[in-house]
């Protein structure tokens, strides 16, 4: 079956570093994959997609990297802020259903002063 | 932009009663919307699309008889959680996929706010 590993384990930054979180996953090749920032409580927002033939996509401060070989996404937030504390969910289309996703159990993000 | 309003926000019922949540298309009409429930720190699990006009299709492992969807309008989807029970409390988020919404930069699909369901 389809998964999608994202670090289970909260990653601690300071303010202003770039903060680089990781999506991988198997038994897999999906035609796009996407990036969600849920605060607590909330639903997810969307951030970004990239498509399977993109190997990068740029947002502001936010990036994203597509590595269909490695079967992993990196995504990338400079100059980070305390209001980017979140937790960042990463998303696939399910085979056969292109707009039913399959999340990975998300990343959460802890920016410092 | 495109907003999903879903209502209630919170809801606590007893065991054995029924709950209905509500997933609404504010200003753009979805003829398919999603059912999602999360755990404490877990993932997202797609449980149900759920199709304007027509039944909705339930994911492996989800009782259809348990939660029913209804979805009679292009911009309003319901979720019925019936005879409830405590291990039935969840966050539960619905998305309302947008016809024509393009695929490059953005996606079609919003997602609501949640609806945090507490069974006692």
């Amino acid at each position: 079956s389809q998964k999608i590993e994202q670090n289970s384990e909260a990653l601690n930054i300071q303010e202003g570093k770039t903060a680089t979180l990781t999506c991988n996953y198997t038994n897999y090749s999906p035609a796009y994959l996407q990036w969600y920032r849920q605060d607590p409580g909330r639903g997810p927002v969307f951030l970004l997609l990239i498509r399977e033939n993109e190997k990068e996509k740029r947002k502001e401060r936010l990036k994203v990297t597509f590595d269909t070989t490695l079967k992993q996404s990196l995504f990338h937030i400079t100059a980070s802020q305390p209001a980017d504390s979140a937790t960042y969910l990463c998303a696939l289309a399910k085979p056969g259903g292109y707009n039913k996703l399959i999340f990975g159990a998300g990343t959460r993000l802890a920016v410092h002063p | 932009g495109a907003v999903v309003s879903q209502h209630p926000s919170r809801v606590i019922c007893k065991s054995g009663t029924s709950v209905k949540i509500e997933c609404r298309s504010l200003d753009f009409q979805a003829t398919t919307m999603f059912w999602y429930r999360q755990f404490p720190k877990q993932s997202l699990m797609l449980m149900a699309t759920s199709n304007e006009g027509s039944k909705a299709t339930y994911e492996q492992g989800v009782e259809k008889d348990k939660f029913l969807i209804n979805h009679a309008s292009l911009t309003l989807s319901t979720l019925t959680v019936t005879s409830a029970h405590p291990e039935d409390s969840s966050f539960y988020i619905c998305s309302a996929l947008r016809i024509g919404g393009p695929l490059d930069s953005n996606s079609p699909l919003h997602f609501g706010n949640g609806t945090r369901l507490t069974v006692t």
